[in-house]
C-alpha cells in the first residue's frame, strides 16, 4: 500500500529564515508521481510541483526548491528566505501512475508552517 | 488545463438532512475524484466517479452514505446523506485526463465547506 509521511506537524520560524519540510513515501510501484500542495487559510489547494519518479533532478523555482532522493524515498521541500505569505499547511502527496498519467492521490498529514514577522 | 467549479462553496446544514455538491469542469476529463478533508486533517479519497457506471469507493466509504453521479465527462455530484456533525468537512473535487490533450496533470476545485449542526 502507498503511504506518505510528513513527520513535522507544525513548524514555526521567523521571517527570512530558510525552512525545509520533510516528506517520506512508501510505494511498491516503480513509476509514480510526487506532488506538493499549499493550502492557505482560505482552504483551496495550490499546486506547487509534480515530479515523475524517473526524474531525480532537483528543482528550483524562485524561493522554492525540492530535493528528490529515490534512495531514501524522500521528496523534501525547502523555502529560502521565508515570508509571512508562506504561512500555510503544506501537503506532500503520492499518485499511482495510470494510462492517463497521475490519478488518485495519497496525501501526507500535512505540515502547518507559520512564518512570524 | 481544467477549471473546476464547485457548488455550493459552503453551507450549514442540519443533522439528518442530505446535501448534494456539484462539480463542473470547463473541459472534458476522463477521471473525476472526490476527497474529504475533515477539520485539521489531511485529504482522504472518498471515491472515483465513473461515467456511466457506479462509483468506485475507497475503504471506509459506502454508496449509501456518499452516493455519486457522473452523467457525462464534465460533471459529477456527491451527496452527503443523513448528515451528522462528523460529516463537517471540506469536500473537494479533483479531475485528471483532460480531453483531447492529456497533460497528465491533476486539478482540484476550491472545495465545498460543509458544517453540520
Amino acid at each position: 500500500a502507498q503511504k506518505v509521511t510528513q513527520a513535522q506537524t507544525e513548524i514555526s520560524v521567523v521571517e527570512k529564515e530558510d525552512v525545509t519540510l520533510d516528506c517520506v513515501y512508501e510505494t511498491r510501484d516503480t513509476t509514480y508521481y510526487l506532488f506538493w500542495y499549499k493550502q492557505p487559510p482560505s482552504g483551496e489547494l495550490v499546486f506547487l510541483i509534480r515530479r515523475n519518479s524517473f526524474d531525480e533532478q532537483n528543482e528550483i523555482s524562485g524561493r522554492y526548491s525540492w530535493n528528490f532522493q529515490k534512495s531514501t524515498s524522500s521528496f523534501n521541500f525547502t523555502i529560502t528566505a521565508s515570508q509571512v505569505v508562506d504561512s500555510a499547511v503544506y501537503f506532500c502527496a503520492l499518485s499511482e501512475p495510470g494510462i492517463q498519467g497521475a490519478q488518485k492521490l495519497v496525501f501526507g498529514q500535512g505540515t502547518r508552517l507559520t512564518i512570524n514577522p | 488545463s481544467a477549471v473546476i467549479s464547485q457548488k455550493p462553496s459552503r453551507d450549514i446544514c442540519q443533522r439528518g438532512t442530505s446535501l448534494t455538491i456539484q462539480c463542473q469542469v470547463d473541459s472534458q476529463v476522463t477521471m473525476m475524484f472526490w476527497y474529504r478533508q475533515q477539520p485539521g486533517q489531511s485529504l482522504t479519497l472518498i471515491a472515483t466517479a465513473n461515467q456511466g457506471s457506479e462509483a468506485t469507493y475507497e475503504s471506509g466509504f459506502v454508496i449509501d452514505k456518499f452516493p455519486i453521479s457522473r452523467p457525462n465527462l464534465t460533471f459529477s455530484t456527491l451527496t452527503v446523506s443523513n448528515m451528522s456533525p462528523e460529516d463537517s468537512s471540506i469536500y473537494l473535487c479533483s479531475v485528471a485526463g483532460t480531453i483531447p490533450v492529456n497533460t497528465g496533470e491533476l486539478f482540484f476545485g476550491e472545495g465545498s465547506r460543509l458544517t453540520v449542526l
